[in-house]
């Protein structure tokens, strides 16, 4: 089993739709958990983190970690066709300072249908 | 400012040829990573610098592969013999190594082919 599971998709929705992406995960010491966007030929770029369990929210986009369930979820409200991308989760064990290497799920492939 | 930046974008080599990527990390990011980008197994650690300290080879896959980074800037990875499954895109990213959170940015990937 992958220290990180995550649906690759595709993942297909209609603009304006509430789109939700999820992992689960299996090592109780992760301690951050981050959102990475990848756009198709690009390198990803950090859309958001959270350290331990709890929401945060960022415009159109929360982020939420339940540790008891080892889950985590990002949901974009009124999806946009530029949202369209590679989401990818990741998780670190380190806390403070550098992250150390990042775990990474597959990422779910998103299209935003105009 | 500028972003991370890799070099060659792209590279076709023959089996068994080796092969040096660079990265150019972002000025005064003192951490360095490199991650394996491929369609299978998605996205894998390599390798980390992290000052002056020895870095963490814990991710490499084999002997073939190594890095170093010179200066505590520029760093070099290097695939010796390659094989086609080394095919994959592979990412440097850098951070500050400064606060609670530390981001790591991105470049923009070389694109390794073999044949």
């Amino acid at each position: 089993q992958k220290e990180v599971e995550q649906d690759p998709g595709p993942l297909s929705v209609p603009e304006g739709a509430i789109v939700s992406l999820n992992c689960t995960y299996s090592n109780s010491a992760f301690q951050y958990f981050m959102w990475y966007r990848q756009y198709s030929r690009k390198g990803p770029e950090l859309l958001m983190y959270t350290y331990s369990s709890g929401n945060k929210e960022d415009g159109r986009f929360t982020a939420q970690v339940d540790k008891s369930s080892k889950y985590i979820s990002l949901f974009i409200r009124d999806s946009q066709p530029s949202d369209s991308a590679t989401y990818l989760c990741a998780m670190s064990r380190n806390y403070g300072g550098s992250q150390g290497n990042l775990i990474f799920g597959k990422g779910t492939k998103l299209s935003v249908k105009p | 400012g500028a972003g991370v930046s890799q070099s060659p974008s792209n590279k076709v080599t023959e089996k068994g040829k080796d092969v040096e990527l660079r990265c150019d990390p972002i000025s005064g990011h003192t951490a360095l990573y490199w991650y394996r980008q491929s369609l299978g197994q998605g996205l894998e650690f390599l390798i980390y610098f992290q000052g002056n300290s020895a870095p963490d080879k814990s991710g490499l896959p084999s002997d073939r592969f190594s890095a170093e980074r010179t200066g505590g800037s520029v760093s070099t990875l290097t695939i010796q013999r390659t094989q086609q499954e080394d095919s994959a895109v592979y990412l440097c990213a850098s951070s500050r190594d400064r606060g609670r959170f530390d981001t790591q940015y991105f470049g923009p990937g070389t694109r390794l082919t073999v044949l």
